[in-house]
């Protein structure tokens, strides 16, 4: 299985900040990877396909980039309802796996 | 609106059997392949079952093949998960996931707990 690294665990950043959330792969996923936020006690929401692709209502303030091993997702102007974890997802080989994931708080 | 609905989690013990259920709403049931997504405590996402749109094609991940099967009712838009001996390590929040035009998953339920325990 294609096990997926993402760091850091976790992350504590001021509102209007700048973060990245990296995620690593442990071989080449040719950009089948996706990102996801989960808030406390919600259902995991889709963000981001095929690397860089954000879903339908997704703010601009996020995106995701990368290629190969190496992924990020960055998200820009931080803002309170932006605290959840977030995990990334390759789909490129069966089975699909996902990231530890990374908790962002407020500093 | 999409829509995805657990239920049937609860306490069991070691060794007996449960099956989980999601009936989905808001869009073309029978057209998506679905899936079973866990989640122990505190802990990270693991997929556990995928099923085809037409139930034609099953996948399970390793921890649970030949213990947990995935079927669907498209006449009743209705997912299931049927899972047998069940170990402690089963123990988290099963979500079923509807896919994307790939193996990603746009839409999640809201999960059912289940819990292995003595």
């Amino acid at each position: 299985d294609i096990q997926m690294t993402q760091s850091p665990a976790s992350l504590s950043a001021s509102l209007g900040e700048t973060v990245t959330i990296e995620c690593r792969a442990s071989e080449d996923i040719y950009n089948g990877l996706a990102w996801y936020q989960q808030k406390p006690g919600k259902s995991p929401q889709f963000l981001i396909y095929n690397a860089n692709i954000l879903h339908t209502g997704v703010p601009s303030r996020l995106s995701g980039s990368g290629s190969g091993t190496q992924y990020s997702l960055k998200i820009n102007s931080l803002q309170s309802e932006d605290v959840a974890t977030y995990f990334c997802q390759q789909y490129y080989d069966f089975p699909n796996t996902f990231g530890a994931g990374t908790k962002l708080e407020l500093k | 609106e999409v829509q995805l609905v657990e239920s049937g989690g609860g306490l069991v013990q070691p060794g007996r059997s449960l099956k989980l259920s999601c009936v989905a709403s808001g869009f073309t049931f029978r057209n998506y392949g679905m899936n079973w997504i866990r989640q122990a405590p505190g802990k990270g996402l693991e997929w556990v079952a995928y099923i085809s749109s037409g139930s034609s094609y099953s996948y399970y991940a390793e921890t649970v093949k030949g213990r947990f099967t995935i079927s669907r009712d498209n006449a009743k838009n209705t997912l299931y998960l049927q899972m047998t001996s069940l170990r402690s390590e089963d123990t988290a929040l099963f979500y079923c996931a509807r896919m994307g035009n790939n193996n990603w998953f746009v839409y999640w339920g809201q999960g059912t707990l289940v819990t292995v325990s003595s």
